[in-house]
């Protein structure tokens, strides 16, 4: 069954603390993105991947660190930096049109 | 630069009535263009997307949306609105990096 899985779907962690968000495809897709999604901001770029062992930033990449080790791997690390980490993040991958297929996506709250 | 706008925060429609969601962007050239929806706590869903030809594209869920190059315009439609059709509406440009509206919540009344 292809997709996109995204654990843990609930994360909490101490303000202070690094957390990883997980994120895996069995899409076979080279690109692959994260997106931060706040109440009436709609999404916004963090980091994207378009290729394994190589990432851009977007356009809020302050405080998150990312690495693409494996095609099917984009992990996401928030870390300490990142002032308001608290959000609901995405993971998605894209397709031969440049549409995007997304994952579930994992809620962080940070406290 | 690149700007997606959704000028209706939160639309209310009746079950049974038709619908039709508004979107402008600015962009160097014409993108590929989107729209997704989102149910609470949910990823985003594909509705339609559009490069090139006909300008009236189909969608899943019975949706279409219009490109109008001289509006810089994708609004999406549909013609008799069903309550599981509540959600967030998200129209999207770009290319090898997308640019997201802020979204249209769409309420269903019976």
């Amino acid at each position: 069954d292809g997709g996109i899985t995204q654990s843990p779907k609930y994360l909490f962690r101490k303000e202070g603390q690094n957390v990883t968000l997980s994120c895996e495809q069995n899409l076979n897709h080279d690109a692959m993105y994260w997106y931060r999604q706040d109440p009436g901001q709609g999404l916004r770029l963090i980091y994207y991947s378009q290729i394994v062992n190589d990432f851009q930033k977007g356009d809020i990449a302050e405080g998150y660190s990312v690495s693409r080790e494996k095609k099917e791997s984009f992990p996401l690390t928030v870390t300490s930096a990142q002032k308001n980490p608290t959000a609901f993040y995405l993971c998605a991958t894209q397709g031969a049109d440049f549409e995007q297929y997304f994952g579930p996506g994992t809620r962080l709250t940070v406290t | 630069a690149q700007s997606v706008t959704q000028p209706d925060i939160h639309i209310t429609v009746s079950e049974g009535a038709s619908l039709e969601l508004r979107c402008n962007y600015s962009y160097g050239a014409t993108p590929y263009l989107f729209w997704y929806v989102q149910s609470p706590g949910q990823g985003l869903q594909l509705l339609l997307k559009y490069f090139s030809g006909d300008t009236l594209v189909q969608g899943i869920k019975g949706f279409e949306a219009e490109f109008k190059r001289s509006q810089s315009s994708f609004n999406l439609r549909k013609p008799s609105v069903h309550w599981s059709d509540a959600a967030e509406y998200f129209c999207v440009v770009g290319y090898s990096t997308l640019t997201f509206g802020k979204g249209t919540m769409l309420l269903v009344s019976p």
